[in-house]
């Protein structure tokens, strides 16, 4: 069974880093995509980027571009997403989702990790 | 990329069929047949009820379906129950490894 396993809550000031984990068991990302979603209070949900392990590329979604940078650990199957110069409208959940290089969907997610920005 | 367009609330009675729409662009839904679409609950993450379009995951009830036509994707829900009371997202593949979702619906069982 495929299980993501993301880090705790976290409480940032405007203007620092986060830097949020997604932990997968061994395999989970072969022939899949590590993907960052999140979720500001009451909004919808936001695709922010994504990483294929295999390739070792992150593509982002423009509004996070130069902001946001997506990794992945292969041999600890940890998938990582770090954004700076954060601002209170970045409060929100953050999930990580794993999906199919093939059909496009993501099949499992994370149970969701919540930043706080606040002076 | 702009967000794909769903109606923000559909209600319906116990029993019921509802239809959930789901509007893109020529670029997303309308270049792929890969729509996916996901039933959120109150405080907790997405789950995927729908993928390319039509097809179900293992364990999702026969009465979710989905289809398209065009730019719009539909998800349709029959004999409507409490439990289908939740957020509802489309999602569309935008090539090139990106996605792009709709700003959901809110489902309400009478």
């Amino acid at each position: 069974q495929v299980q993501l396993v993301q880090s705790g809550a976290e409480v940032k000031k405007p203007g620092s880093s986060v830097k949020v984990s997604c932990e997968a068991s061994r395999g989970t990302f072969s022939n899949y995509a590590l993907n960052w979603v999140r979720q500001a209070p009451g909004q919808g949900l936001e695709w922010m980027g994504g990483i294929i392990p295999i390739f070792g590329t992150a593509k982002y979604a423009q509004k996070f571009q130069g902001r946001v940078t997506i990794t992945m650990d292969e041999s600890t199957s940890t998938g990582y997403m770090e954004m700076s110069s954060l601002e209170s409208k970045d409060t929100a959940v953050y999930y990580c989702a794993r999906a199919s290089v093939v059909t496009r969907h993501f099949d499992y997610w994370g149970q969701g990790t919540l930043v706080t920005v606040s002076s | 990329q702009s967000a794909l367009t769903q109606p923000p609330s559909v209600s319906g009675s116990p029993g019921q069929s509802i239809i959930l729409s789901c509007t893109g662009i020529s670029s997303d839904v309308g270049s792929y047949n890969l729509v996916s679409w996901y039933q959120q609950h109150p405080g907790k993450a997405p789950k995927l009820m729908i993928f390319e379009g039509t097809r179900r995951p293992s364990g999702v009830s026969n009465r979710f379906s989905g289809s398209k036509s065009g730019n719009t994707a539909s998800l349709t829900i029959s004999g409507l129950q409490a439990e289908d009371e939740a957020d509802y997202y489309c999602c569309s593949y935008a090539g090139s490894s990106s996605w792009v979702f709709g700003g959901g619906t809110k489902l309400t069982v009478l």
